[in-house]
């Protein structure tokens, strides 16, 4: 099986720009999950789609949203882009039937914010 | 309010020798405990879960951790380290849908 992909791996974008951030799930999975990483916060949970649906949501400002479609992958938007944005954005898809399955993450998309 | 902490930012060990990273979790409710490696430019890899029984939980490359409730403690270990183990570990506690993740914890293992 293929692992959860993540596109681009890397951006650098400027202030007040946008960006979008895309993740494919492993074949069969239908929970997806975003992290934010940094140094100083660590991994951070910003949001996870079932089916197409917001099930949870992080302590993010709205600037960040997501979505997901219907064959499972995941988009993630960040709009007004702002210097601490800069960080590295993980994807993680699971089977999820229950929420006790492990979470397989992608190789993440470092985000440049200059 | 739930959380999870690694005390240590980094930790050093000799190949060969046995080694322990720290956590300890804040969380209510049965835990759900797991432990997660991160090598450079790569995602986190799965090590190993708790949810019930035996507290001693066996998981990949050698690596194991010992649930103790009392303590609130979910200390990952390996009985003989190798290089090739030197990573950011991260432990994690599921709740309510979501994982809270620690600090990490940088393992570096000398030859």
């Amino acid at each position: 099986k293929a692992g959860v992909t993540q596109t681009p791996r890397y951006l650098i974008k400027t202030r007040g720009q946008q960006v979008t951030l895309s993740c494919s799930p492993i074949s069969g999975h239908r929970s997806v999950s975003w992290y934010q990483q940094t140094p100083g916060q660590g991994l951070q949970f910003l949001f996870e789609y079932f089916s197409e649906t917001q099930r949870n949501k992080g302590n993010f400002p709205g600037r960040f949203s997501g979505r997901q479609f219907s064959n499972s992958r995941s988009e993630m938007n960040v709009s007004t882009l702002e210097l601490g944005d800069s960080a590295l954005y993980l994807c993680a898809s699971s089977s999820a039937t229950t929420d006790l399955n492990e979470q397989f993450f992608g190789p993440g998309t470092r985000l440049t914010v200059l | 309010a739930q959380s999870v902490a690694q005390p240590e930012d980094q930790v050093n060990v000799a190949e060969g020798n046995p080694l322990t990273v720290k956590c300890t979790y804040s969380v209510s409710g049965n835990p759900y405990l797991f432990w997660y490696v991160q090598y450079p430019n790569r995602g986190l890899q799965f090590l190993l879960k708790y949810i019930t029984g035996d507290n001693l939980v066996k998981g990949s490359y050698g690596f194991e951790a010992e649930f103790n409730k009392s303590q609130t403690s979910f200390h990952l270990k390996k009985p003989s380290a190798l290089v090739s183990d030197s990573a950011l570990y991260f432990c994690a506690a599921y709740n309510t849908d979501k994982l809270i993740f620690g600090t990490g914890t940088r393992l570096q293992v000398f030859p």
